[in-house]
């Protein structure tokens, strides 16, 4: 069974630019979650989706960021212009039945 | 990271045991989490508590107190494939949000 996949590991784009984060949960699984590290920071939870709906985003930073799932599946993590506080490691995890939850390797955002 | 504290770094010996121990705001508990990170890759599950106790899985053990907000990671006959970060999170307010702590590095030497 593959696990969550993460797509880029690795994005280095210019202040101002966008960039788009991509995750495929394990498949079959309800509970979609993003979270962010930032360098020397504890991992933050930005939000979380049930199939398509938006359950919890208290942990968004700002409306620089939208997060969407269309049908339930993927789901993509858009920051539109990124700022340079942007930097840092994005995790997706998802999960089924709470509450083990698997995460992805992540994808490590730079944006300089 | 809302008050959830543990050991930045510790070392062990091969064959050892060590214990991580974490402290956490007990207000708004949904049950302590154990995941390991290897450096570059996902953290892993290791255990989940809701109730006062020792769970034991294996090598690893995981203890809770809900009244002091305190639990421990137990690792015995410690390997160097278990040097890692070990984070200890707590559940949030919704089902899934979990609140980390920063992580305690565990270096297994020889």
């Amino acid at each position: 069974e593959a696990g969550v996949t993460q797509f880029p590991s690795h994005s280095v784009i210019e202040k101002g630019q966008t960039v788009t984060l991509r995750c495929d949960p394990i498949s079959g699984h309800d509970n979609l979650y993003w979270y962010r590290r930032v360098m020397g920071k504890e991992i933050k939870f930005l939000l979380h989706f049930v199939k398509e709906s938006k359950q919890d985003e208290s942990g968004m930073p700002n409306n620089r960021f939208l997060a969407e799932r269309t049908g339930g599946t993927y789901s993509t993590l858009k920051v539109q212009p990124a700022e340079l506080e942007d930097s840092g490691v994005y995790f997706c995890a998802s999960s089924q039945d709470h509450p083990e939850a698997f995460f992805g390797q992540g994808t490590r955002l730079t944006v300089v | 990271g809302q008050n959830i504290d543990q050991p930045t770094e510790m070392t062990a010996t091969e064959g050892a045991i060590v214990q991580i121990n974490c402290t956490y705001q007990t207000s708004g508990f949904n049950g302590l989490f154990w995941y390991q990170q290897h450096a570059g890759e996902a953290p892993t599950f290791l255990s989940y508590n809701v109730l006062d106790g020792l769970e034991e899985k294996g090598r690893f053990s995981s203890f809770l107190s809900r009244s002091k907000g305190y639990s421990y990671l137990l690792l015995k006959e410690l390997q160097m494939k278990d040097s890692a970060s070990y984070l200890c999170a707590r559940g949030g307010g919704s089902q899934g949000n979990l609140i980390f702590g920063k992580g305690t590095k565990l270096s297994v030497k020889p």
